[in-house]
């Protein structure tokens, strides 16, 4: 079977660091990404990991360890407008993606 | 680049009508589209892949006879929900993807809100 665990909430301070997990226990893996939705909107894709280590876009960062089936998102000096919930996603074979269910992350001023 | 766009946005139906859901890409070819849905405050949920010029591929629990998907060019894919019933009333959301900057990377359309009343 397919499972991606997050967690369901987090809150944290503007300007502030925030790390959300996910580990992934899947069939097939080509690659963890990382999706944000906000209320009402479709998902927008944030990064992408196929090999190990740390992908840095931003104030957003990545990181995956395959031998773990674990990764992580990180970010760095928070604003109130990253309040939203972030996916993590396993791409599978044939690009089909499995989304977690989801962190919403609560940004406090 | 890489767009991909949903229509109608927003639709209401009566129980037991069909309503079909639109997404293109426009300013590229996607040879497979995704379709998902999602419940409030849920994840997306991954119905089928939708293949150009063949069957879609259903994931479990899916139904293909209520949900029926047509991908009759490289541009556009087609979601029909047959007899929807207020239980159908969901987020419908499509993907496509599109190589670009060395990436297979998953580009999302704006949703469909459903409401079957």
């Amino acid at each position: 079977g397919q499972s991606l665990e997050q967690p369901s909430e987090v809150t944290a301070v503007e300007g502030a660091i925030v790390q959300i997990n996910c580990t992934y226990q899947t069939s097939g893996f080509y690659g963890l990404s990382w999706y944000q939705q906000h209320d009402g909107g479709a998902p927008t894709f944030l990064s992408y990991n196929a090999l190990d280590g740390l992908e840095e876009t931003g104030r957003f960062s990545s990181f995956l360890s395959r031998s773990d089936s674990y990764g992580y998102l990180l970010l760095q000096e928070l604003q109130m407008k990253d309040s939203a919930s972030y996916f993590c996603a396993v791409r599978d074979q044939g690009d089909k993606i499995i989304f977690g269910k989801g962190t919403r992350l609560h940004i406090l001023p | 680049g890489a767009v991909v766009s949903q229509h109608p946005s927003r639709v209401i139906c009566k129980s037991g009508t069909s309503v079909k859901i639109e997404c293109r890409s426009l300013d590229f070819q996607a040879t497979t589209m995704f379709w998902y849905r999602q419940f409030p405050k849920q994840s997306l949920m991954l119905m089928a892949t939708s293949n150009e010029g063949s069957k879609a591929t259903y994931e479990q629990g899916v139904e293909k006879d209520k949900f029926l998907i047509n991908h009759a060019s490289l541009t556009l894919s087609t979601l029909t929900v047959t007899s929807a019933h207020p239980e159908d009333s969901s987020f419908y959301i499509c993907s496509a993807g599109h190589h670009l900057g060395g990436n297979n990377e998953q580009f999302f359309g704006p949703g469909t809100r459903l409401t079957v009343l």
